[in-house]
């Protein structure tokens, strides 16, 4: 039973526009979620969070929007930029200690 | 600030074969997470521990992974014997609080 899901396994987006990167749950005890960046032999690295008091989120190019009554969020990132290229997983996690459960990612490719 | 250290970087065993992965979370972090990711999926939970003692263990293969975490500091990720299905990238994680510090991970071939 998948509690996060990214529907699209993959993204291909022209540098310069924008890049929405979307997320399903299904858990309505998520209460706060991230988005982390992983570039290949490299960890998650964390990029953006929302809790579920906000809508929406900002820092520089990226934001995130929360829709708490549709359960989904996405990532925007404006412009993309090559080097946005990477894997990036959606997390969620309520009260059970902080656990993240990821969604299974999304492949961005931007192109030049 | 130094990250989450894991070592080693990269494992490749023959099945029925044993291996431990060593993690070196941030320093204060009271929460140490292992993930297992299978290419091609999001990382999923095998353990998380609070300081020394066990908080969810339920996605632990028991019967073949073990995890311990002496003192509340490092903590090693065991696996006897491995498996063909065990081969993924092993990941640990470190928390202060909301939201995880990943390490680079180790990538296990069973071969």
């Amino acid at each position: 039973d998948q509690q996060v899901k990214q529907n699209s396994p993959s993204l291909s987006v022209q540098e310069g526009r924008i890049s929405i990167l979307n997320c399903d749950y299904t858990n309505s005890m998520f209460d706060y979620f991230l988005w982390y960046k992983k570039y290949p032999a490299e960890g998650p690295t964390f990029l953006i969070s929302i809790s579920s008091i906000k809508d929406k989120n900002e820092d520089g190019r990226f934001t995130v929007f929360l829709n708490k009554s549709a359960k989904h969020l996405s990532l925007h990132i404006v412009p993309s930029q090559p080097g946005d290229s990477a894997v990036y997983f959606c997390a969620a996690t309520g009260n059970a200690g902080n656990m993240l459960t990821f969604g299974g990612g999304t492949r961005l490719m931007v192109k030049p | 600030e130094a990250g989450v250290a894991q070592s080693p970087r990269y494992k490749i065993i023959e099945k029925r074969q044993s291996v431990a992965f060593w993690c070196n979370p941030i320093s204060g972090h009271a929460t140490l997470y292992w993930y297992q990711q299978i290419l091609g999926q999001g990382p999923k939970l095998l353990i998380q521990f609070q300081n020394n003692g066990v908080v969810d263990d339920s996605q632990l293969p028991k019967d073949r992974f073990s995890a311990e975490r002496l003192k509340g500091v490092d903590s090693t990720l065991k696996i006897q014997p491995a498996k063909l299905e065990d081969s993924a990238v092993y990941l640990c994680a470190s928390s202060g609080g909301v939201g995880a510090f990943f390490g680079q991970g180790t990538r296990l071939t069973v071969v």
